[in-house]
């Protein structure tokens, strides 16, 4: 069965411009969580999508966005890139009613 | 004040050492409390769960939850230098809009052989 994943895995841009990452979920899984993980910071939460819905979002701009698709493949996009945006940033999917059991090896994004 | 926190370390013992990672929290709405170990250039994985207070042993390992304290603890028996790595808590709450889950800023474990 494979696994969550992530592409691209590495990633640099320059600020000012826009980044589109993907996620694949495991197969049945309907629930894709984004968080981003800085050394200060942590995982933060960015968003979650249920059945192609944000379902949940946390405290980041609106620069942030993302989106499901009915195969429940997810986007998150970053526009107007900013060098505090440097991160991994990593997706999880689950069953509806479970626990996020299962990340992607995360996309490394760097701003220069 | 963060709603979990987490001593970053780094943390260093000894090949076969007792490890004690812990992590506070102030919302006492969290249900699930799980661990993840996050080895480098990795995504974090899964370790363990508990549901409500108590122990639960896995092997090594065994996670504890102090709902009263509102503290929780992973102990790795007989360390291994494999066991390097970030440690990361975790807790969830349930609500109408499904699970919403913080983490906590990680442990960095070093196990010298």
């Amino acid at each position: 069965k494979a696994g969550v994943t992530q592409t691209p895995r590495y990633l640099i841009k320059t600020r000012g411009q826009q980044v589109t990452l993907s996620c694949s979920p495991i197969s049945g899984h309907r629930s894709v969580s984004w968080y981003q993980q800085t050394p200060g910071q942590g995982l933060q939460f960015l968003f979650e999508y249920f059945s192609e819905t944000q379902r949940n979002k946390g405290n980041f701009p609106g620069r942030f966005s993302g989106r499901q698709f009915s195969n429940s493949r997810s986007e998150m996009n970053v526009s107007t890139l900013e060098l505090g945006d440097s991160a991994l940033y990593l997706c999880a999917s689950s069953l509806e009613g479970q626990i996020l059991a299962f990340f992607g090896q995360g996309t490394r994004l760097t701003v220069v | 004040q963060k709603e979990v926190e987490q001593d970053p370390g780094p943390l260093s013992v000894p090949e076969g050492a007792i490890v004690s990672l812990n992590c506070t929290y102030s919302n006492s709405a969290f249900q699930y409390f799980m661990w993840y170990r996050q080895y480098s250039r990795k995504g974090p994985e899964l370790l363990m769960y508990t549901y409500s207070s108590g122990n639960k042993e896995d092997g090594r390992f065994t996670a504890q939850v102090d709902k009263s304290s509102k503290y929780i603890s992973l102990f790795i028996r007989d360390s291994q230098p494999s066991d390097s790595a970030t440690y990361l808590c975790a807790m969830s709450s349930v609500n109408t809009g499904g699970f919403k889950t913080i983490f906590g800023a990680g442990t960095r474990l070093f196990v010298k052989a």
